[in-house]
């Protein structure tokens, strides 16, 4: 069974620039996760989809990051512009349904300069 | 022996001792909990998980202890082996509203010296 597949693995860019992941989760999976996770921290749970439909975006700073699963499917954030302090790990994960084990992609480490 | 450093709580043990690592969840409503491990430069890989109406769930090697009185987890490991290098998480899983929405811990360090 495939992993989670995630791209980029790592990008550098510099402040006020834009920068967009792309994460496709394993095949069935109804539930998608986006995290951050900041060296030294657990992961932060950014946004949770429930097929195409936000189950969580609470924790999601809305004035400069987004997320889609247009299709149900594959899904990206976007983040626009950075900022230094978006320096991190962001990290997708899915599962079959709601709260239930997570399967995590390898990451995209993300550097702001 | 344990430390707190600046960022994560570290764990150091001999190869072959049994290591024992502990989580405080926060939310005592909270149904169902998840052991990850994180190795450097890769995502978190489940573990074990253990229902609230258990204390106590065993797989190969690690054991999951749950006692809800004092909303603490722990994870043992036995014959700890350098494999077993890597960072690891406690999750929780509230049932807010039946979103289920699961929550990470800190993370604990583990060191394991051959």
């Amino acid at each position: 069974e495939a992993g989670v597949a995630q791209s980029p693995r790592y990008k550098i860019i510099e402040k006020r620039q834009s920068v967009a992941f792309w994460c496709n989760p394993i095949s069935g999976h109804a539930t998608l996760y986006w995290y951050q996770q900041i060296l030294g921290q657990g992961p932060k749970l950014l946004i949770q989809f429930q097929n195409n439909g936000v189950v969580d975006d609470s924790q999601l700073p809305k004035d400069r990051f987004s997320a889609e699963r247009l299709k149900g499917v594959d899904s990206t954030l976007k983040i626009q512009p950075a900022k230094l302090e978006d320096s991190a790990v962001y990290l997708c994960a899915s599962s079959l349904e709601p709260g239930n084990i997570q399967y995590f992609g390898a990451g995209t480490r993300l550097s702001v300069l | 022996g344990e430390s707190v450093g600046l960022h994560l709580p570290t764990l150091s043990v001999q190869e072959g001792d049994n290591s024992i690592i502990n989580c405080a969840y926060s939310n005592s409503a909270s149904d169902y909990f998840i052991w990850y491990k994180q190795e450097s430069g890769k995502g978190p890989q489940f573990i074990i998980d253990i229902r609230s109406n258990m204390d106590k769930r065993q797989g190969q090697r690690v054991t999951v202890l749950l006692n809800k009185t004092v909303k603490h987890l722990s994870l043992q490991i036995a014959a700890t082996q350098p494999g077993d290098s890597a960072v690891y998480f406690c999750a929780e899983r509230p049932p807010a509203g039946g979103s289920y929405i699961p929550t990470f811990g800190r993370g604990t360090s583990l060191i394991v010296h051959p």
